[in-house]
Formats: C-alpha cells, sequence, structure tokens
C-alpha cells in the first residue's frame, strides 16, 4: 500500500536558518503530493503541492519539488521565522483516490 | 463562510460511554473524512463518505460509526468508549473531482477516555 515517511522531529532551529525536512513515499501509481502545516492549537491547512515529476509547489517561501526518480518531496524554507513553528505533515493521493496518506509529521520549533 | 466547524472541541469521557462528534461545513463540498490524530502516527484515516447518504471505512474504523444524511453534516459516533480511542480527532471536507484538490480542515476535537 502507500506510505509516507517523513524526517523525525522535533526539529529546533534558530530564526534565519535553513529549514528542509526529508519526505519519501511509496506508491503504487503515480499520486499527488502534498505538504500540510498544523499551527499550534489548529487544524491542517495545505502548505503547497505538486501533481507531476519535476513540479515545485511554493508558498510563504516554502518549497518543495516533486522527484519521481529518487520518490522525494523534501520541504525546504531558506530563511525560518518563529511564525513558523508548526507541525509539517507530508501526504499523498492516488489518481482518482480522494484518500490521503499522511506521514507522522515533524514538530518544528523556531527560536528567536 | 465558517469553513469546516467541529463540536465539541473538547470532551471526557468514561469508559463505556457513547458519544457523538459533529463535523459541518459551508463549502457545498461532496466529500468528508474523519481522521484520528495520535503522536508519532501522524493522521489516521477513520471513516470518509463520497457524498450525501455514503459512508465508507479507512484505515482504523473499528470502533467507530458514521452517519451522513446531509450534504454538509458528517457524524462520528462512539458507541462503547475505549481509552484507546483517546485522540484529537480532525474532520475534513474537499469538493473531490481530482486527488490534487485541497482537503479542508477542522480545528479538531480533543478527546479523552478515562
Amino acid at each position: 500500500g502507500d506510505s509516507v515517511t517523513q524526517m523525525e522531529g522535533p526539529v529546533t532551529l534558530s530564526e534565519e536558518a535553513f529549514l528542509t525536512i526529508n519526505c519519501t513515499y511509496t506508491a503504487t501509481g503515480y499520486p499527488s503530493l502534498f505538504w500540510y502545516v498544523q499551527y499550534p492549537g489548529e487544524g491542517l491547512q495545505l502548505l503547497l503541492k505538486a501533481t507531476k515529476a519535476d513540479d515545485k509547489g511554493s508558498n510563504k517561501g516554502f518549497e518543495a519539488t516533486y522527484r519521481k526518480e529518487t520518490t522525494s518531496f523534501h520541504l525546504e524554507k531558506g530563511s525560518v521565522q518563529v511564525s513558523d513553528s508548526a507541525v509539517y505533515f507530508c501526504a499523498l493521493a492516488e489518481p482518482n483516490d480522494y484518500k490521503l496518506s499522511f506521514g507522522a509529521g515533524t514538530t518544528v520549533t523556531v527560536r528567536a | 463562510n465558517a469553513g469546516v466547524t467541529q463540536t465539541p472541541k473538547f470532551r471526557v469521557l468514561k469508559t463505556g460511554q457513547s458519544m457523538t462528534l459533529l463535523c459541518a461545513q459551508d463549502m457545498n463540498h461532496e466529500y468528508m473524512y474523519w481522521y484520528r490524530q495520535d503522536p508519532g502516527m501522524g493522521l489516521r484515516l477513520i471513516h470518509y463518505s463520497v457524498g450525501e447518504g455514503t459512508t465508507a471505512k479507512g484505515e482504523v474504523p473499528d470502533g467507530y460509526n458514521v452517519s451522513r444524511l446531509k450534504k454538509q453534516n458528517f457524524l462520528l459516533g462512539l458507541e462503547s468508549a475505549a481509552p484507546s480511542q483517546t485522540s484529537v480527532y480532525f474532520c475534513a471536507s474537499t469538493q473531490g473531482q481530482s486527488s490534487y484538490n485541497e482537503q479542508f480542515f477542522g480545528p479538531g476535537t480533543r478527546l479523552t477516555v478515562l
């Protein structure tokens, strides 16, 4: 079955540091890939997404590129802020399947 | 638009008690979902619905029942709560039509079963 593996956290960074969260996946088809973010005390919200190989999703300074050859969708941000402290989830959806498979989540804390 | 709302926000139950969690969405979405979130396990799908009057089992359906009598509402029931059901429950919805579409999440319900 489908699965998503994320780097384990927690991750603690200083403001303006570079952030990378690794995500790899296993899927039977050609999935769509997502990053969702959960701020403290809130539900999840979509951060970015990509639907085909070499697509780059981007939002709020975050980027992730769909790499089919390495089955990866790593999240990056060049200069994090305290407000980026959150839990980040990588997820996938198979074509014509409306269910998401989530990774375990990575907790990121940014210190001022 | 309120988006996706969940009721209640917090609940404490004793083992064996029952309760119903209510999810409502005002976006006219076809698909709705119930997830549970546990530390180190991400979100796991309990049940989902692809339209009014339909329900289907997800990854961890045991101990839960659902109903979708109205398009905008999706109810999650626990008939006899167990401590293993202590979790944070999230409802989500999406328009469907494409697996590329975003799922919109509610704020969650924190349930503790003693």
